[in-house]
């Protein structure tokens, strides 16, 4: 199985201010055919399913606002959001879609400083 | 715009078997997307259990597969989860989710969909 390994497990930010959270995989989910890389974050907030925010490490989900940004390639990914706003506290997690099975991250949880 | 909604027994007894069932509605069951079973035990991470192809080709979770059986009835726009000899282990919220991988004409955007998910307890 590729392990997703997230960090950190917590941040605390200032509104307004970027928040990045990483996210390393055990092996490279870089597709070499077509030179995509099959990882994907999610937003929970509480007592919600998780929602689309990124795939394909770098693509913005419909409807998602442009503060969020996926980056990285191979193993080594980042989602940053640049200006934080409270409706942005929840916990986000990477996926791995490259293979089966599906493996998620451990999760990080993001809180107003 | 397309729904999912989970639907089962949320007791379950130990060492009975859990099944859930996942109606899509919307008009998004189409023959091109797999869908994926994917449960969360409170305050826990998220674990894939398995997915379902329309033709029935399933991939399932290693670490469950020898408990895991996945079904879909196209006609019903359902697909459902049986999982066998169950534990405490196993009471989680229970998400279904369509998996959209595998298309050459669409992005490929891993689980874009959920449903609400259903809270299932394994207690006597």
């Amino acid at each position: 199985d590729i392990v997703m390994t997230q960090s950190p497990d917590s941040l605390a930010v200032s509104l307004g201010e970027r928040a990045t959270i990483n996210c390393k995989s055990s092996q490279s989910v870089l597709y070499s055919a077509n030179s995509k890389n099959y990882l994907a974050w999610y937003q929970q907030k509480p007592g919600q399913p998780p929602k689309l925010l990124i795939y394909w490490a770098s693509t913005r989900e419909s409807g998602v606002p442009d503060r969020f940004s996926g980056s990285g390639s191979g193993t080594d990914f980042a989602l940053t959001v640049s200006s934080l706003q409270a409706e942005d506290v929840a916990v986000y997690y990477c996926l791995q879609y490259y293979t089966t099975p599906r493996t998620f991250g451990q999760g990080t949880k993001v809180e107003i400083k | 715009q397309v729904q999912l909604q989970e639907s089962g027994p949320g007791l379950v007894k130990p060492s009975e078997t859990l099944s859930l069932t996942c109606t899509v509605s919307g008009g998004g069951f189409v023959s091109t997307f797999y869908w994926s079973w994917i449960r969360q035990p409170a305050g826990k991470g998220l674990e894939w259990i398995g997915r379902i192809y329309p033709s029935g080709n399933t991939n399932y979770n290693p670490s469950l597969r020898s408990r895991v059986t996945m079904s879909i009835d196209t006609s019903q726009n359902q697909f459902s989860l049986r999982l066998s000899s169950v534990t405490a282990a196993d009471t989680a919220m229970y998400y279904c989710a369509r998996d959209v991988s595998g298309s050459a004409t669409i992005d490929e955007r891993a689980f874009d969909t959920w449903g609400q998910g259903t809270l299932v307890t394994v207690s006597s």
